[in-house]
């Protein structure tokens, strides 16, 4: 099992739509996670956190299940600007260091 | 600040050939690292530094060394570049070492073709 899964996509969704992504990760040592956004021939920026407790940004909303190792992302009323490569994010601790391990990712193209 | 900064943007090397690829931060940032991304995959670091005189590898090491003599500058060298390094380079930085604390922040990129 890959350690970061995600569904590639394209999720092509019309504006306005609510789209969800998921991702599941296999290292139950894994203290931290991250979606970040990457655009077309861009570096990927953070786009949120991922807390035990859920938490939201605006129209986005992330989601995290420890005992099923398991995040998400869920966009509300998506824009055409949402339009990108999201990536789903886990970070190890160890060894007086941190290692981050990232997803393939998932497209979602938004139209018109 | 002009955060991390990465040169060139595109390169072409023919098979044998090394070179270096610059990155540098001035955002007074502790830990820097290097990734490579490939059509299909994620991520992956190469190398990575927790301050300056301080390296150590990452997943994919094989072909490409690092330095880090100051705390702004990391950069990669490909030693005897090979087709199978083509690819899309990041270079990364934050201000410590937990990403869960501080936003890691990329470079643009050096877009790399080996023939």
């Amino acid at each position: 099992r890959k350690e970061v899964e995600q569904d590639p996509g394209p999720f092509n969704v019309p504006e306005g739509a609510t789209v969800a992504f998921n991702c599941t990760y296999s290292n139950s040592a894994s203290q931290s996670f991250f979606w970040y956004r990457q655009d077309c021939r861009k570096e990927p920026k953070l786009l949120m956190s991922v807390y035990s407790s859920g938490n939201e940004d605006g129209r986005f909303t992330a989601q995290l299940n420890r005992a099923s190792q398991y995040i998400s992302l869920l966009i509300r009323d998506s824009k055409l600007s949402d339009s990108a490569t999201y990536l789903c994010v886990v970070e190890r601790s160890g060894a007086g260091s941190y290692q981050l391990t990232f997803g393939k990712g998932t497209k979602l193209s938004v139209i018109p | 600040n002009a955060g991390v900064t990465q040169t060139p943007k595109f390169q072409v090397l023919k098979t044998g050939q090394s070179m270096t690829l610059q990155c540098a931060q001035d955002m007074n940032h502790e830990y820097m690292s290097w990734y490579r991304q490939d059509p299909g995959m994620g991520l992956r670091l190469i190398h990575y530094s927790v301050g300056a005189g301080i390296t150590d590898q990452g997943e994919v090491p094989n072909g490409y060394n690092v330095s880090r003599s100051t705390t702004e500058d990391f950069p990669l060298r490909l030693l005897s570049a090979a087709p199978s390094q083509t690819s899309v380079y990041f270079c990364a930085s934050t201000l410590t070492r937990a990403a869960s604390t501080d936003t890691q922040y990329f470079g643009p990129g050096t877009r790399l073709t080996v023939l």
